[in-house]
């Protein structure tokens, strides 16, 4: 069975702070993704990895980096974190179809 | 924007009621897919229907797609009140590199 694992399910954190949001997938998939889900906005891609320390911007990249060191691992970074930064954050991974991760919901006061 | 939008944005039915939602996205697509999502969970894949394909059929679903006109619909037939979910198309590039959202239907199954 297909898994994507995010490593927290819900984060409160403070403005300024640096926020580490952690992505794995068991698929051996190359191509990974790191979306925002807002309501009334749909789902956003902020970045994308199409293979290890491979990277391309999505259509919000600003406040955001992503790191691939590993094929299995995908880690998006808020180097500062803002109120408006506050979202619920999405992994997928995908060959064809993408397999979702459960999401996190991130807080920031 | 590539985005696929759906139509309409919210939907109400009762148990037993097909429910259906539209999609239309703007540029050539490869493929096409729909997606459900339970409030506040991630998204679960449902169906992928190609662009030289025209229906496809999984379980109470059915999907057809029309590239003339750059839409796509879901039928779920015989709902229930666990269809009820966000659902979302997406339309996926021909490198696998990018699927593009629209905002979803969000669709209530009355019991």
């Amino acid at each position: 069975d297909v898994k994507v694992t995010q490593s927290s399910r819900y984060l409160v954190k403070r403005t300024g702070e640096k926020v580490f949001l952690e992505c794995v997938q068991d698929m051996d998939h190359e191509n990974m993704f790191w979306y925002r889900q807002d309501p009334g906005l749909g789902l956003r891609l902020i970045y994308f990895s199409y293979d290890v320390k491979m990277k391309e911007k999505g259509d919000i990249p600003e406040g955001y980096s992503v790191s691939r060191e590993k094929k299995e691992r995908f880690s998006l970074i808020l180097e500062s974190a803002s109120t408006n930064q506050t979202s619920m954050y999405l992994c997928a991974s995908s060959f064809e179809t993408q397999y979702f991760g459960p999401g996190t919901r991130l807080l920031v006061l | 924007s590539q985005q696929g939008e759906e139509d309409p944005q919210a939907l109400s039915i009762q148990e037993g009621e097909n429910a259906t939602m539209n999609c239309s996205y703007k540029t050539s697509i490869n493929n096409l897919q729909w997606y459900r999502q339970n409030s506040g969970r991630g998204l679960v894949h449902l169906i992928l229907i190609r662009s030289n394909e025209r229906e496809k059929h999984s379980g109470r679903l059915r999907v057809t797609l029309d590239t003339s006109k750059k839409s796509s619909s879901l039928l779920i037939t015989a709902s229930r009140a666990a269809d009820t979910a966000s659902y979302f198309c997406a339309t996926g590039s021909y490198n696998f590199n990018k699927f593009y959202f629209g905002s979803g239907t969000k669709l209530n199954v009355k019991p």
